[in-house]
């Protein structure tokens, strides 16, 4: 199928980490996206991984790529209240990107 | 440093009449996606242009949808002869020319049939 499966929530405390997982189905997509949707925006292009990468780290953001498991995270480092949003992953198969359903993480003061 | 402009960003329009949601790529882009996001799910891909070609079209609706990119001015996209249904938000995307370039996007449309 065509599926990229997220979970759809995450609750976690100002300050600690956050780690936000997808599942994807294409082993032939070359890049994966994280996205951050506030409400009523747009999409915030985060990071993005190409698929012969295992890790790629950007400020207090990580994504780690299992290909093998087709399982991509997204970790934030010193979770802010700021960070409250939904954040979609999605594949890229060339052109066309397949978004997951987003998770929708709430940052606890 | 403009973004990825679309407008208007709220539409509303009675069952039956026509929308037209516009869309100005970032500066420098050649490459327009439309996607749509239905209430509490991702985007679905719909089209895919470049500068007066359609390169893409297999995520849009046969009927009552069309989508244009001239040579001159912004990408529209185009709904005819609306229905309750095509509530939803329309995400324009861009990105420049190159494989691998990530795409941008903008604020969107929320499009509301009364």
């Amino acid at each position: 199928g065509e599926d990229v499966e997220q979970s759809l929530f995450l609750s976690v405390r100002e300050g600690d980490s956050s780690v936000i997982n997808c599942t994807y189905t294409d082993s032939s997509s070359t890049y994966l996206y994280w996205y951050k949707q506030e409400p009523g925006a747009g999409l915030q292009l985060l990071t993005y991984i190409f698929s012969n990468m295992d890790m790629k780290q950007d400020q207090r953001l990580t994504v780690l790529l299992n290909k093998k498991d087709k399982h991509l995270s997204l970790r934030i480092a010193d979770t802010q209240t700021g960070d409250s949003a939904i954040y979609f992953c999605a594949e890229g198969r060339t052109y066309k990107y397949i978004f997951g359903t987003g998770t929708r993480l709430k940052v606890l003061a | 440093n403009a973004g990825v402009m679309q407008n208007p960003r709220h539409l509303v329009r009675r069952r039956g009449q026509e929308a037209r949601l516009r869309c100005s790529p970032m500066k420098g882009h050649s490459h327009v996606y439309w996607y749509r996001q239905l209430p509490e799910e991702g985007l679905k891909f719909m089209v895919y242009l470049q500068k007066e070609n359609i390169i893409d079209e297999s995520g849009m609706p046969k009927e009552r949808f069309s989508a244009e990119f001239p040579k001159e001015g912004p990408s529209i996209l185009r709904i005819q002869q609306v229905v309750r249904g095509d509530s939803a938000a329309y995400f324009c995307a861009s990105s420049p020319e190159g494989f691998g370039q990530p795409q941008h996007f903008g604020d969107g449309t929320r499009l509301s049939i009364l």
